[in-house]
């Protein structure tokens, strides 16, 4: 049973463009939720990460939003370049252990 | 800091193979992780570590066996490798502490170990 939702499984947007990318969760447990950015051949790294006592975390274009009611949360990048272009994948983890639950991931494609 | 190291970067072993995936950390990170990565798929955790002399497993263990003798390394062993196994290899590690802080319990990860297997 996967523990963290991730949809869409791709994405093509324009240059200039908003990205959406939505994650859903059922374990209640959770309190920690991570993006990842990978680029090929890379290993996935740390983009932004969002606590449930607030439903909005913004950094530079990259935001967080994030709906506890509805076990949800999404990445919104703002403005979208082509150097976007990479694999996100969304986590959560819960409060009293490091274990993280990731995603199948969405590969961005930002056309120029 | 380095971060977290994987040694090999590549390598390609034939059916029933052995060979051990290096993974050292200099972050004094209490836990650490092994993941693979399946050809546009997702991360699958093999198995885990919240601290030297403590490992357990992950979703996919089979085929797989770690050792956690020092905070630093965490070895991934395959035994009697099978192309099952062909996929990248990624080790991480995250720190968990009363203080607790995003950053804190953030997990980094190597840059991955790619094999094949034959």
């Amino acid at each position: 049973q996967q523990q963290v939702k991730q949809s869409p499984q791709s994405l093509i947007v324009q240059k200039g463009g908003i990205s959406i990318i939505n994650c859903a969760y059922e374990n209640t447990a959770f309190d920690y939720f991570p993006w990842y950015q990978q680029f090929p051949g890379k290993g996935p790294a740390l983009l932004i990460a969002i606590r449930p006592d607030v439903s909005e975390k913004k950094e530079g274009r990259f935001t967080i939003s994030f709906n506890k009611s509805a076990k949800q949360f999404s990445l919104h990048i703002m403005d979208s370049q082509p150097g976007d272009s990479a694999t996100y994948f969304c986590a959560a983890r819960p409060y009293n252990f490091n274990k993280f639950y990731f995603g199948s991931g969405t590969k961005l494609n930002v056309k120029p | 800091n380095a971060g977290v190291t994987q040694t090999p970067k590549f390598r390609i072993l034939k059916i029933g193979q052995s060979m051990t995936l290096q993974c050292t950390q200099d972050m004094n990170h209490n836990y650490m992780y092994w993941y693979r990565q399946d050809p546009g798929m997702g991360l699958k955790l093999i198995y885990y570590s919240v601290g030297a002399g403590i490992t357990d497993k992950g979703e996919v263990p089979n085929g797989y066996n770690v050792s956690r003798s020092t905070t630093e390394d965490f070895p991934l062993r395959l035994e009697l490798a099978a192309p099952s196994q062909t996929s990248v290899y990624f080790c991480a590690s995250s720190y968990r502490g009363l203080a607790g802080g995003d950053r804190g319990d953030t997990q980094y990860f190597g840059p991955g170990t790619r094999l094949t297997v034959l």
